[in-house]
């Protein structure tokens, strides 16, 4: 089955810096990856997504990038601010499953 | 908006009980799902269904059970609750193949 593999485990940053997240994950057949934002006692909610036809998508300050060669994609999210704190996972899924599998997650830390 | 709501938001059990955690969604979702979320180890899937009594082992299925008699409805059965079962459990839906899960408030179990 799929595993994905996330980095770092916690991220700490000044706010207004740049925060970037990485994700690795292992079914060439993967084709959706989509990010979610956890803040602290509430649900995933996602902000961002992508698909294998697509190499990079943007969203005001989030971004996500695709290297579907390397079998990796990245959260970045520039200007960050305090409201940016909280846990993300990112996640992968094939056309074929209705499932997503999860990275362990990343807990962002923008102090300000 | 979708709306995925879980019975409890904190429960608290003892070791043997028979417990149920029940899950309703309202945008008419084929799928749903029940993940785990324990610190460090991200969202781990228990079970999920993509259709009215249909069910396929996710993750970690051991211990638990599942049941979906309305399509609306999915419920986690934990037959004889056990100390590790101790956790946050996230219900989600979603629509057709990988496509973006809408997930529940979560209910926090603690099993004593």
């Amino acid at each position: 089955g799929e595993n994905v593999e996330q980095h770092p485990s916690t991220l700490s940053v000044q706010e207004g810096d740049s925060a970037v997240i990485k994700c690795t994950y292992s079914d060439s057949a993967s084709n959706y990856f989509p990010w979610y934002k956890q803040e602290l006692g509430k649900r995933p909610q996602l902000i961002i997504d992508i698909r294998s036809n697509v190499g990079e998508k943007k969203d005001q300050r989030i971004a996500v990038t695709l290297n579907k060669t390397a079998k990796h994609f990245s959260l970045h999210i520039t200007e960050t601010q305090p409201e940016d704190s909280a846990v993300y996972f990112c996640a992968a899924s094939t056309t074929g499953y209705s499932t997503l599998t999860f990275g362990k997650g990343t807990m962002l830390l923008v102090s300000p | 908006d979708v709306k995925v709501t879980q019975s409890s938001r904190y429960l608290v059990k003892r070791t043997g009980e028979k417990v149920f955690l029940e899950c309703v969604q309202d945008m008419d979702h084929e799928n749903m799902f029940w993940y785990r979320q324990d610190p460090g180890l991200g969202l781990r899937l228990i079970y999920f269904s993509y259709d009215v009594k249909m069910k396929e082992k996710g993750d970690i299925p051991e211990g638990y059970s599942v049941s979906r008699e309305k399509k609306e409805r999915f419920s986690l059965i934990l037959e004889s609750a056990s100390t590790n079962q101790t956790s946050m459990y996230l219900c989600a839906s979603s629509f057709g193949r990988a496509t973006e899960a809408f997930f529940g408030q979560g209910t926090r179990l603690t099993v004593v």
